[in-house]
């Protein structure tokens, strides 16, 4: 497509309960990235892959956090048994390449959660 | 822990003025990375500099790296009402080339 696009943009969620992301990145774009942002903070990394593979899941903040990249492209982000700090934007991510040849990132709007 | 800081937090200067955000990074990087978010919407690419650069220029913007003290500064010169954003400094370390890892950011504010 002609940019990344997120879905949903909004999402409000019982405490408890499952939630899936999706980021659909620009086509031909290798890297693909998740970060978070809490309301009026800096972006939190959580994680990056190459293709389908990730190569740094550093940034999840727990294992109720996964994420998935199917075909190169499409990716899912899946946060389980949400929790009321789990409320963020949700940004992604998509670049040609690796950071060192092609850093330059293209975002995405960002998919706002709200859990109650 | 992030691998940038900007400085200032929060910036409020009249229009017209020139603007200077500054941020530090920890390790050793590749390239160095200025970003740009309006309230509540996705990030866009300003300016990259890369580690053997030390100046660049892009319109109204002008970055510097030093790498010695691990710090870079955008200015923004003759600033309009329209720049009033947050500002974020990108970084991919050396040593993990596999992530790009965001500052605080810096929230400029331009008084008409």
């Amino acid at each position: 497509g002609a940019g990344v696009s997120q879905s949903p943009s909004n999402k409000v969620t019982e405490k408890g309960k499952d939630v899936e992301l999706r980021c659909d990145p620009i086509s031909g774009h290798t890297a693909l990235y998740w970060y978070r942002q809490s309301l009026g903070q800096g972006l939190e990394f959580l994680i990056y892959f190459q293709g389908n593979s990730a190569p740094d899941k550093s940034g999840l903040p727990s294992d109720r956090f996964s994420a998935e990249r199917t075909g190169g492209s499409v990716s899912t982000l899946t946060i389980q048994r949400t929790q009321q700090e789990d409320s963020a934007v949700y940004l992604c991510a998509s670049s040609l390449g690796p950071p060192a040849n092609t850093g330059e990132l293209f975002f995405g709007e960002g998919s706002r959660l709200t859990v109650l | 822990s992030q691998q940038g800081e900007e400085d200032p937090q929060a910036l409020s200067i009249q229009e017209g003025e020139n603007a200077t955000m500054n941020c530090s990074y920890k390790t050793s990087i590749n390239n160095l990375q200025w970003y740009r978010q309006n309230s509540g919407r996705g990030l866009v690419h300003l300016i990259l500099i890369r580690s053997n650069e030390r100046e660049k220029h892009s319109g109204r913007l002008r970055v510097t790296l030093d790498t010695s003290k691990k710090s870079s500064s955008l200015l923004i010169t003759a600033s309009r009402a329209a720049d009033t954003a947050s500002y974020f400094c990108a970084t991919d370390a050396k040593s993990s080339a596999s992530k790009i890892i965001f500052g605080s950011g810096t929230r400029l504010s331009i008084r008409p």
